[in-house]
């Protein structure tokens, strides 16, 4: 799997949109972007993934740059609850393979 | 999404035992299944892939004789850590693959403490 950069760490205001970066410039034609989510002590979350276009579900919107070396997460109304490590991986679309999780970003919701 | 439980949540054992940690796909096959653990502050890490029926593949550094897993069923993947060491004490979590979808799924994770 390509290997990804984040941020260590990010702070937003709450109801202010947060924006995640995520650098992937060794990506193959074939591997998604994914991003999943840990809040302390739980187990990880699946927020979104995709391939080249721009996705939007309930919880977040993926921005992939055309040249899919790089993404960005976005939280449009951030909360507290939202308060959370997450992390980029780049994988192919197979799910039969384990994820390889980096440090991710810890980001901080403040009120 | 798929709901994945892990049992128990935590759990405090002295030094010497073994204990027992369950992960189960409740709504969903799962022909595999991952365990992680993850240290304080750190990545989750991968120990072992589980496949029903089969014995399970261990990453590198990962003792088998001391981390025994068992996936004995569809729905059902055991991690035994045997004669536990405060070394051992981390939080482990395990994700079921669900082919229908081609997805996996995460368990809450079960955080281990050994005295």
């Amino acid at each position: 799997d390509a290997k990804t950069t984040q941020p260590t760490s990010m702070d937003c205001a709450e109801g202010r949109a947060a924006n995640l970066p995520c650098n992937h410039s060794t990506i193959s034609g074939n591997e998604y972007v994914y991003w999943y989510r840990q809040i302390h002590s739980q187990g990880p979350q699946y927020i979104i993934h995709g391939l080249k276009n721009n996705e939007t579900n309930e919880m977040a919107s993926l921005i992939i740059t055309e040249d899919r070396k790089s993404s960005t997460l976005i939280l449009p109304h951030a909360t507290l609850r939202d308060t959370a490590v997450y992390n980029c991986i780049v994988r192919v679309a197979t799910s039969g393979y384990a994820l390889n999780f980096g440090k991710g970003t810890s980001l901080l919701v403040t009120p | 999404g798929a709901v994945v439980s892990q049992h128990p949540s935590r759990v405090i054992c002295k030094s010497g035992t073994s204990v027992k940690i369950e992960c189960r796909s409740l709504d969903f096959q799962a022909t595999t299944m991952f365990w992680y653990r993850q240290f304080p502050k750190q990545s989750l890490m991968l120990m072992a892939t589980s496949n029903e029926g089969s014995k399970a593949t261990y990453e590198q550094g990962v003792e088998k004789d001391k981390f025994l897993i068992n996936h004995a069923s569809l729905t059902l993947s055991t991690l035994t850590v045997t004669s536990a060491h405060p070394e051992d004490s981390s939080f482990y979590i395990c994700s079921a693959r669900d082919v229908s979808v081609d997805e996996q799924f995460f368990g809450p994770g079960t955080r281990l403490t050994v005295l």
